[in-house]
């Protein structure tokens, strides 16, 4: 079964700085990968997600992440972090269509 | 479009009490979630609907939560009676099954229970 392991509970960055969210799955086989972002008293909104083809994913407001079938990663980057971005985020694996497997979050605070 | 519409967003009861949350999904979406999701931690699947057929109820504890969809459209999720560890966000989320992979969440029910 596919399980995925986001490494940090919180990370605090300065505004301006770059973000690093990391996120590692276990798979038999290459899995679907997802990010979501949760702001306060909201539901999850997916950021970005590789399914097949180019392993590096670009998503909205600026973040990125890379497949790396070698390390089971899928690491989110942004270059430069805003006041906005401060939220809680997930990564998720999905095996099959309907199984999707979160981890237990990273919660983002940005400095000013 | 509109998105996965939840209600209530919030409620308080006291234990023992019966509750129910409601979800409408996006319109078309032939796959339907109930998550839980606790203080601190990711989602976790309760109940997996595709049209109104309940595919995947493995993780959803059935002495006291029960849901249906009767029409195949919207769902109802109820606990009866609750517990104090019930407390949490219980979150639906809709997929159209034949397009895509992507799950589109509601803003889920905050659900405390003293």
């Amino acid at each position: 079964a596919q399980s995925v392991t986001q490494l940090g509970s919180h990370v605090s960055v300065s505004e301006g700085a770059l973000v690093l969210l990391r996120c590692n799955y276990s798979s038999s086989v290459p899995p679907y990968l997802f990010w979501y972002v949760q702001y306060p008293n909201q539901g999850l909104q997916l950021l970005l997600k590789y399914t097949t083809g180019a392993t590096l994913v670009k998503g909205i407001n600026g973040f990125e992440a890379e497949f790396k079938k070698s390390e089971t990663s899928f690491h989110l980057t942004k270059p430069s972090a805003h006041m906005s971005d401060a939220a809680e985020y997930f990564c998720a694996v999905s095996l099959l269509p309907n199984d999707m497997r979160f981890g237990a979050g990273t919660r983002l605070t940005v400095k000013p | 479009e509109a998105g996965v519409v939840q209600s209530p967003r919030y409620k308080i009861i006291e234990k023992k009490q019966p509750v129910a949350f409601w979800c409408n999904p996006i319109s078309g979406h032939n796959t339907l979630y109930w998550y839980l999701q606790n203080l601190g931690q990711g989602p976790e699947l309760l109940i997996r609907y595709e049209n109104e057929e309940a595919v995947d109820d493995s993780q959803l504890p059935k002495d006291r939560f029960s849901a249906e969809r009767l029409k195949g459209v919207d769902s109802t999720l109820k606990i009866q009676p609750a517990e104090l560890g019930d407390s949490a966000v219980y979150l639906c989320a809709s997929k159209n099954r034949d397009r895509e992979e992507t799950q589109y969440f509601g803003p889920g029910t905050r659900l405390l229970v003293l």
